[in-house]
């Protein structure tokens, strides 16, 4: 079965900081990968995605991720963070064959002022 | 452009209890999409439906029964509702297939059976 782990269960940072979240899938094929972002009493948005090409994917909100084939991973990075980041974001990845799309359990990430 | 609407957003109910999430789309979109969140467990998928008058089952099906009725409404139902369907059920649709788009998703539906 298809499995998605997220690192970090809560990160706390500063703003200013940088970010880096972790995601690891456990299927070896073909897949399409995404990361979306769950705002305060707000529902889940697309923060980016990755299909094929350029394994470097920019996002909305200056977020960007890097899918490294080798390591099954997708991890989410922004240089500097500021509060309106707070939030809850999920990976999700998706095999190109069959219909398992999976969700990870989530990391939340508080921003202090 | 209201995007994905879902009613209610809150209900309680008492163990034994029926209901209907409702869900309606604006986008025309093809696929929809039932989830619940719960803590610690990320979304997990209830079904979805490729298409009008389509439904499959997804990862948590049981004690739950869907009905696509148009392009634009996607029902989910509790038939017998059961403590350990306390959670947020988030609605979603997308103008592709399952997965292969990106999905847009409702305000959610905080349920509690007691």
């Amino acid at each position: 079965a298809q499995s998605v782990s997220q690192h970090n269960h809560h990160v706390i940072l500063s703003e200013a900081a940088s970010l880096e979240l972790g995601c690891n899938y456990s299927y070896g094929g073909t897949v399409n990968l995404f990361w979306y972002v769950q705002y305060p009493g707000q529902h889940l948005q697309l923060l980016l995605k990755y299909f094929s090409g350029d394994p470097l994917v920019k996002g909305i909100k200056g977020f960007e991720a890097e899918f490294i084939k080798s390591k099954f991973s997708f991890n989410l990075r922004k240089p500097s963070v500021q509060w309106s980041d707070t939030a809850e974001y999920f990976c999700a990845v998706k095999r190109n064959y069959g219909q398992n799309f999976v969700f990870g359990p989530g990391t939340r990430l508080s921003v202090l002022p | 452009n209201a995007g994905v609407t879902q009613t209610p957003k809150f209900q309680v109910l008492k163990t034994g209890q029926s209901m209907t999430l409702q869900c309606a789309q604006d986008m025309n979109h093809n696929s929809m999409y039932w989830y619940r969140q719960d803590p610690g467990m990320g979304l997990r998928l209830i079904y979805y439906s490729a298409s009008e008058g389509t439904t499959d089952k997804g990862e948590v099906p049981n004690g739950y029964n869907v009905s696509r009725l148009n392009k634009r409404e996607f029902s989910l139902r509790l038939e017998s509702a059961a403590p350990s369907q306390t959670s947020v059920y988030f609605c979603a649709s997308s103008p592709g297939p399952y997965g292969a788009d990106t999905q847009y998703f409702g305000p959610g539906t905080r349920l509690t059976v007691l």
